[in-house]
């Protein structure tokens, strides 16, 4: 079974633009969510989307959103981009039978310049 | 609003021996569950042990276990016989049961060495 997969791996952005990342879920898992890492704030929730419909949302600004598609893919854009939303992006899929157990994938390192 | 706190940033042991992962919370919640995740160096997360808050048997997974202390709001880990392929950052977390939503402490970066 393949895993979570993310796209892009990496990428550079400026002030000012937006962004779209990419994230295809395990097959089978209805549930994703959204997290940003950043060395000085740690992980944090952004969002999750289950069954087309955003279930939980994080404290972040309104620059952040994101939407799921019929077969569970997910995307989120950051629009109008801070220096300080240089970050990995880490999507999680679950199968939301098993509380908790979120499986990751390998993260969307945004840096913006 | 619930918090996790890792008062460990960093820790080294020498292969095979035994170390423990502090983590303390605080919520007000009767409801809901811990995990301890582990974050290889450029590589994915991945859950290492869950605990259900309402089971006050401490969960247990290989050379993996945990001590839940409810009232205390304590939730360690332990990992026995270390391998090197323990290094990573461990992070905890908490979920408030049905939120399905993490909130993860600032994690351990945990060192095993040969």
């Amino acid at each position: 079974k393949a895993g979570v997969t993310q796209t892009p791996r990496y990428l550079i952005k400026t002030r000012g633009q937006q962004v779209t990342l990419s994230c295809s879920p395990i097959s089978g898992h209805r549930s994703v969510s959204w997290y940003q890492q950043t060395p000085g704030q740690g992980l944090q929730f952004l969002f999750e989307y289950f069954s087309e419909t955003q279930r939980n949302k994080g404290n972040f600004p309104g620059r952040f959103s994101g939407r799921q598609f019929s077969n569970s893919r997910s995307e989120m854009n950051v629009s109008t981009l801070e220096l300080g939303d240089s970050a990995l992006y880490l999507c999680a899929s679950s199968a939301r039978t098993s509380p908790g157990e979120l499986f990751f994938g390998e993260g969307s390192r945004l840096t913006v310049l | 609003a619930q918090t996790v706190t890792q008062s460990q940033p960093e820790m080294s042991v020498q292969e095979a021996e035994t170390v423990t992962l502090s983590c303390t919370y605080d919520t007000s919640e009767s409801n809901y569950y811990l995990f301890w995740y582990k974050q290889p160096p450029s590589r994915q997360m991945i859950l290492v042990i869950r605990q259900e808050a309402y089971k006050q048997q401490n969960a247990t997974e290989n050379r993996f276990s945990v001590n839940f202390q409810k009232a205390a709001k304590s939730f360690s880990l332990k990992i026995s016989d270390s391998q090197l392929g323990d290094t990573a950052m461990y992070f905890c977390a908490f979920m408030e049961k049905g939120a399905q939503k993490l909130v993860f402490g600032q994690g351990t970066r945990l060192t095993i060495n040969p």
